[in-house]
């Protein structure tokens, strides 16, 4: 089946701009997750959703992110007035359970790659 | 220092070598050690899931967890060109039900023909 999608691959904004990033997870997962990784790091957790809700946003840098998943499935990251330090490759991952057993798989997609210029 | 902490390489080895990549880690709540792969311009790809201490293996993958010394490794035999990408390793506690992954920086391997 299908994996994690997420749109547009590649974004090229003007610093002070509006972005919005999609994110579309694996049909039936639960469990929705936005990671950010800069260049030559590892991805860092933003923002978790367990189903509609975001249950965990403790890695959102600041009040400019903003995400929200209004049905449960497809979501959307958002970020204002965009700076260029928010320059980076925004991943998102799904899974099927949310309950952090052993078989919590995260599922990535390829990722957004923003440029903030 | 960051709670996981991995040498960003680039590791060079030729085709056929044993490649070995670790991470070690400060936080002790840290249940689940998982390595993903990723190659460029793409998203992680989980490639091991482990959470005790003691070996697991699949194929030309092992990996290899040492809670008491907070230290993970994943060795690769007989190693292709094909793997040549970078390898994460993350890691995850659990909280009220759910888990969000602490990735090491990354290794970048670069396996020659």
């Amino acid at each position: 089946g299908a994996g994690v999608s997420q749109t547009p691959s590649n974004k090229v904004t003007e610093k002070g701009k509006y972005v919005e990033l999609r994110c579309d997870p694996i049909s039936g997962h639960t469990a929705l997750y936005w990671y950010r990784q800069s260049l030559g790091q590892g991805p860092e957790f933003l923002i978790y959703f367990q189903g509609t809700g975001a249950a965990d946003d403790s890695g959102l840098p600041n009040d400019r992110f903003f995400a929200v998943r209004p049905e449960g499935s497809v979501s959307t990251l958002k970020i204002q007035r965009t700076e260029r330090g928010d320059s980076a490759v925004y991943l998102c991952a799904s899974s099927l359970l949310a309950s952090g057993s052993s078989t919590d798989t995260q599922y990535f997609g390829p990722g957004t790659r923003l440029t903030v210029l | 220092q960051k709670e996981v902490e991995q040498d960003p390489g680039p590791l060079s080895v030729p085709e056929g070598a044993i490649v070995s990549l670790n991470c070690t880690y400060s936080n002790s709540a840290f249940q689940y050690f998982m390595w993903y792969r990723q190659y460029s311009r793409k998203g992680p790809e989980l490639l091991m899931y482990t959470y005790s201490s003691g070996n697991k293996e699949d194929g030309r993958f092992t990996a290899q967890v040492d809670k008491s010394s907070k230290y993970i490794s994943l060795f690769i035999r007989d190693s292709q060109p094909s793997d040549s990408a970078t390898y994460l390793c993350a890691m995850s506690a659990k909280y009220s039900g759910y888990s969000t992954l602490t990735f090491g920086k990354g290794t970048m391997l670069l396996v020659s023909p």
